[in-house]
């Protein structure tokens, strides 16, 4: 059964700081990866995917993708106060059967 | 642009007591899908259908039942709530193919 680990639970970041996220999954079949972010009271929001190895850059937004070593990390540059949220790794091998989801990290930007 | 509605928002049950929560999305999206989020536990899924019709179990089925009896909807029953029960219900939709799933923003439920 798929494990998705994420670190830290929680990360302060100083505004217009960068925050870094990490992620590890455990089958080495998984293809498919994302990132999802929920503000509280909200449902989760896909923030970005990410399907092949290397860097994907959108916006402030990066991710990484290291299927061999089972890692996907999430970079958020110039943070703001607005990206205080819970952050999600998500993870599937087969993209109908269901995304499996890390514990979250929760990400706090103080001005 | 579309949307997706959950129903209840908040949902008030008593031990032992048949809960239904409801979700509808006008996206025409084909696959619909039942999370269960819980402080501390990230979210896990219960069901799923690829279409009308279509019942998949998740990790976390047992104590549940669903229905997709139309493309639009999907409906969650909680055979036999558990006294002191506390959790967000998360509905999502994708039209598949890869595709990002967008969230309800949930049903709260505690169970007294």
């Amino acid at each position: 059964q798929q494990k998705v680990q994420q670190s830290p639970e929680s990360l302060i970041v100083p505004e217009g700081g960068m925050a870094s996220l990490n992620c590890t999954f455990s089958d080495r079949n998984s293809q498919y990866f994302w990132w999802y972010r929920q503000h509280s009271g909200e449902g989760p929001k896909a923030l970005m995917s990410i399907f092949s190895n290397g860097d994907k850059k959108e916006g402030r937004f990066t991710a990484h993708l290291n299927k061999a070593s089972l890692y996907v990390s999430l970079h958020i540059k110039d943070s703001q106060p607005s990206d205080s949220a819970l952050y999600f790794c998500a993870v599937s091998m087969d993209y109908a059967q269901g995304l499996t989801f890390g514990l979250g990290t929760r990400v706090s930007v103080f001005p | 642009g579309g949307i997706i509605t959950q129903t209840p928002k908040f949902l008030i049950g008593q031990e032992g007591q048949k809960l239904t929560l409801k979700c509808q999305q006008n996206f025409n999206h084909d696959t619909m899908y039942w999370y269960r989020q819980d402080s501390g536990k990230g979210l896990r899924l219960i069901y799923y259908s690829i279409t009308e019709n279509d019942l998949q179990k998740g990790d976390l089925s047992e104590g549940y039942d669903a229905s997709r009896e139309k493309k639009s909807s999907f409906s969650l029953t909680v055979t036999s709530a558990q006294k002191n029960e506390m959790a967000v219900f998360l509905c999502a939709s994708s039209p598949g193919q890869a595709s990002d799933y967008t969230f309800g923003s949930g049903t709260r439920l505690l169970v007294i």
